[in-house]
């Protein structure tokens, strides 16, 4: 069975630190694809980045990046000097074909929440 | 950019009544999904659909249906709701192809008392 493991239940940092939200998945599949997504307190879930098992080059968007690495099955995602903004709850997630139609399912991490002060 | 609407932010029911849950999506996504978040438990798959009238269950689908007449509307339907059913739910819409994103609701806080 799939599994995503999110260890950091709460960080707090000063804005304008950097800080990494560490995310850790199994699966048995070859391929398979990897989310982040953030949940901010208003509750929607946004999608920030998708990543497939083929690619692991890692990826930089302004302050966001995200560091896939198969060897420790881990996709990390760094947020560079932090805003109060990025305060939200941060999740990870593992898409497995469920062979239904076309229909893929994500498996979640427990979400890491990160509380940026002033 | 894709719009997945739920029909309510907040809603609050009493045990035992028929609870119907709405989410439109604008995209013309294949799939839609409904999902219950609870503390510390991450997002749990109720039910998904693949296609118009077609329905499969998730990981948690007992004391829960749903309905797909079409394309672009979901809806959950708490049959006899009950206290344990108090919780955040999410719509979510994706296409077809493997690997694509889901693209999530504003969710619904039901409470039942």
């Amino acid at each position: 069975a799939q599994k995503v493991t999110q260890a950091q239940t709460e960080i707090s940092v000063v804005e304008k630190e950097d800080v990494t939200l560490d995310c850790v998945y199994e699966t048995r599949d070859t391929t398979y694809y990897l989310f982040w997504y953030k949940q901010p307190p208003s509750g929607e879930l946004v999608f920030l980045i998708r990543r497939n098992s083929f690619d692991e080059q890692n990826e930089i968007s302004g302050r966001y990046s995200w560091n896939f690495q198969k060897s420790t099955s881990s996709f990390n995602f760094t947020i560079t000097a932090s805003q109060v903004v990025d305060s939200a709850v941060y999740f990870c997630a593992l898409s497995e074909p469920l062979f239904i139609g076309t229909a893929s399912k994500l498996t979640f991490g427990t979400g890491t929440r990160l509380q940026v002060t002033l | 950019d894709v719009k997945v609407t739920q029909s309510s932010r907040y809603l609050v029911k009493r045990t035992g009544e028929k609870v119907f849950l709405e989410c439109v999506q604008d995209m013309d996504h294949e799939n839609m999904f409904w999902y219950r978040q609870d503390p510390g438990l991450g997002l749990r798959l109720i039910y998904f659909s693949y296609d118009v009238k077609m329905k499969e269950k998730g990981d948690i689908p007992e004391g829960y249906s749903v309905s797909r007449e079409k394309k672009e509307r979901f809806s959950l339907i708490l049959e006899s709701a009950s206290t344990n059913q108090t919780s955040m739910y999410l719509c979510a819409s994706s296409f077809g192809q493997a690997g694509q994103p889901q693209h999530f609701g504003d969710g619904t806080r039901l409470s039942i008392l």
